[in-house]
């Protein structure tokens, strides 16, 4: 059984471009959250989707939006990169409610330069 | 003021030792989530354990236990007998309620724990 998969696992950005990252839930799973997390730090909340709608949003500017689609799976945008962009960001999915906790992907990994 | 504060930054032991991992958290809130999760060089998160704020039974899981006591605000993280596979960063969370249901969690800095042979 698969778990949460994230694609790319690495990418390079010019800063001033704009990225998509894919993310696939683990089977079953309907909630999908994005973290971005620096080196050396914690995962930052950034949003979580259920049945297709952002339903909460963290302290990140309107630069990160998302998309979650019929099958689940979602897509984390991000316009204008900025050098700061540059960290990991995981993917998490989970069915339940708050209570469940979260099954998280490998990340990818995005380098703005 | 942080919300989840782990304080240790790096924790290195040897093998079978007993390590304890500290996380404190700070929330006005009577109802919230506490998580323990394990990041090993790989990347992805594992999911250890969570707490609701009404359950302050400890829990024990194997060579895992789990210390949760509001009075301190504290939910830590004892790992018995430690072995070189539980070298990994591991992250205490809070998630706390923001209305209509919804919760937003908060990530500690994390605990790096290097266990040597």
């Amino acid at each position: 059984d698969a778990g949460v998969t994230q694609s790319p696992t690495h990418l390079i950005k010019t800063r001033g471009q704009q990225v998509t990252l894919r993310c696939s839930p683990k089977s079953g799973h309907d909630t999908v959250s994005w973290y971005q997390q620096a080196l050396g730090q914690g995962p930052q909340f950034i949003f979580q989707y259920y049945e297709e709608e952002e339903r909460q949003r963290g302290n990140f500017p309107d630069r990160f939006s998302g998309h979650q689609f019929p099958n689940y799976s979602s897509e984390l945008n991000v316009n204008a990169l900025l050098l700061g962009d540059s960290a990991l960001y995981l993917c998490a999915s989970r069915y339940g409610g708050e209570g469940y906790g979260y099954t998280f992907g490998s990340g990818t990994r995005l380098t703005v330069v | 003021a942080q919300k989840v504060t782990q304080a240790q930054t790096e924790i290195s032991v040897v093998e079978k030792e007993d390590v304890t991992l500290d996380c404190v958290y700070e929330t006005r809130d009577t109802t919230y989530y506490l998580f323990w999760y394990k990041q090993p060089p790989s990347g992805e998160l594992v999911f250890l354990i969570r707490r609701n704020s009404f359950d302050e039974q400890n829990e024990i899981s194997g060579r895992y236990s789990w210390n949760f006591q509001k009075s301190t605000s504290s939910f830590n993280f004892t790992i018995t007998a430690s072995q070189v596979v539980d070298s990994a960063v591991y992250f205490c969370a809070l998630s706390e309620p923001i209305g209509g249901g919804s919760y937003i969690p908060t990530f500690g800095r994390g605990t790096s724990l290097i266990v040597h042979p």
